[in-house]
């Protein structure tokens, strides 16, 4: 099973919409959760880390979380057409010398969004 | 600010061939990756380095092998390629700081005839 898992597949939203992202963990040693982004033909690059309960803002990019349910959500307001991409909800256990600081990813959430 | 290259950008390859996938970064990172993507199954991790003199297994080793030459390489072989496998490879690195953000690079595009 896989150990994080996200919702939708894909998603299509109207120009300046709301684009609302789901993510979800099985393991409880999860600590650190990452958004990851990738543009077609790149590699992901960070969108935006939380690591303690409630929401995290940047910018248009409000990132919530509650570590009872292990439940991670990524909500992108006034859509752009540069949005478009695939998105990653990411997480890892506390640093130790033998594991560093491994990802573990979900499949990905396609993100259209329509001009 | 740093830069993750990657060497070859596009890499076709013979069934049972030996092919290896380069990395640098500038970024003076301790810890590097290497991950696999494939169309629907996100990214899968192959090996990391912990540091310059430290090599570990991910979920996804089997079938290859890896070398950190040096803090700034870190270099995958595909021991032996098998037919229509097609995926992405990237790699990554990080600082030791729990939660570190980890920098990808732009992928290597594995195809095998």
């Amino acid at each position: 099973q896989q150990k994080v898992q996200q919702s939708p597949e894909s998603l299509s939203v109207p120009e300046g919409g709301m684009a609302s992202l789901n993510c979800t963990s099985s393991d409880r040693n999860f600590q650190y959760f990452w958004w990851y982004r990738q543009h077609s033909g790149e590699g992901p690059k960070a969108l935006m880390s939380i690591f303690s309960d409630g929401d995290k803002k940047e910018g248009r990019f409000t990132a919530h979380l509650n570590k009872a349910s292990l439940h991670v959500s990524l909500h992108i307001r006034d859509s752009q057409p540069s949005d478009s991409a695939l998105y990653f909800c990411a997480a890892s256990e506390a640093m130790t010398n033998s594991a560093g600081n491994k990802l573990t990813f979900g499949i990905g959430t396609r993100v259209l969004v329509r001009p | 600010g740093g830069i993750i290259t990657q060497t070859p950008k596009f890499l076709i390859g013979q069934e049972g061939q030996k092919l290896t996938l380069k990395c640098q970064q500038n970024f003076n990172h301790d810890t590097m990756y290497w991950y696999r993507q494939d169309s629907g199954k996100g990214l899968r991790l192959i090996y990391y380095s912990i540091t310059e003199n430290d090599l570990q297994k991910g979920d996804l080793s089997e079938g290859y092998d890896a070398s950190r030459e040096k803090k700034s390489s870190f270099s995958l072989t595909v021991t032996s390629a098998q037919k229509n496998e097609m995926a992405v490879f990237l790699c990554a690195s990080s600082t030791r700081t729990g939660g570190a953000e980890q920098y990808f690079g732009p992928g290597t595009r594995l195809t095998v005839l």
